[in-house]
């Protein structure tokens, strides 16, 4: 199994240009996530997918968009990219445990990094 | 938004000591994850902790979770060059599958 897989790893835009960042995973599970980590911020939240046909705004939606294509791909897009937007970009996904108290844990992709000029 | 927030954000200590981190939230959660990220990849999990336990160990990992006063630690014991990496708290919320990370603690080891 490859777990997750991003595309592209580098990426550099202008600003104004758009672009979509792809995310796939294999693991047949039910929720994907897609994070941003900038230089001493950690990870915030963007959006996830709790299941197939479902999006919901994480901490920091503003000025991106996401599919979740099928159950195996959820997709980034940023309509009109902006500086502000340089950042690597995780994707992660998680099954759904069986015990009410708890889930199974994310499994994280290697990241994009963007570069907005 | 709730975030988890590390403390500290940067700790240096000599191998083979041990390494202590703990992650402060503010509302409920439904569990609590550690996670570690080497430099420039991407994050592992190391141990999820559910909010009706109160300790629980892997390996050289040991994490507590006190619901009361809404904190975690995550002790390293022994430490190695190899848990030179950046550690992460992560909460999920009692309602959906949110998950939300802290801004992470910095360990270095000196050997």
């Amino acid at each position: 199994n490859a777990g997750v897989t991003q595309t592209p790893k580098f990426q550099v835009l202008k600003t104004g240009q758009s672009m979509t960042l792809q995310c796939a995973q294999d693991m047949n599970h039910n929720s994907m996530y897609w994070y941003r980590q900038d230089p001493g911020m950690g990870l915030r939240l963007i959006y996830y997918s709790a299941s197939e046909g479902t999006t919901d705004k994480g901490e920091v939606p503003n000025g991106y968009n996401v599919s979740r294509l099928n159950k195996r791909e959820f997709s980034l897009r940023l309509e009109s990219a902006a500086p502000s937007q340089t950042s690597v970009y995780f994707c992660a996904s998680r099954g759904t445990g069986v015990s009410r108290g708890g889930r199974e844990t994310q499994y994280f992709g290697p990241g994009t990094r963007l570069l907005v000029l | 938004s709730q975030q988890g927030e590390e403390d500290p954000q940067a700790l240096s200590i000599q191998e083979g000591e041990n390494a202590t981190m703990n992650c402060s939230y503010k509302t409920s959660i439904n569990n609590l994850q550690w996670y570690r990220q080497n430099s420039g990849r991407g994050l592992v999990h190391l141990i999820l902790i559910r909010s009706n336990e109160r300790e629980k160990h892997s390996g050289r990992l040991r994490v507590t979770l006190d619901t009361s006063k809404k904190s975690s630690s995550l002790l390293i014991t022994a430490s190695r060059a190899a848990d030179t990496a950046s550690y992460f708290c992560a909460t999920e919320m009692n309602r959906d599958d949110k998950i939300i990370f802290g801004k992470g603690t910095r360990l270095h080891i000196l050997p």
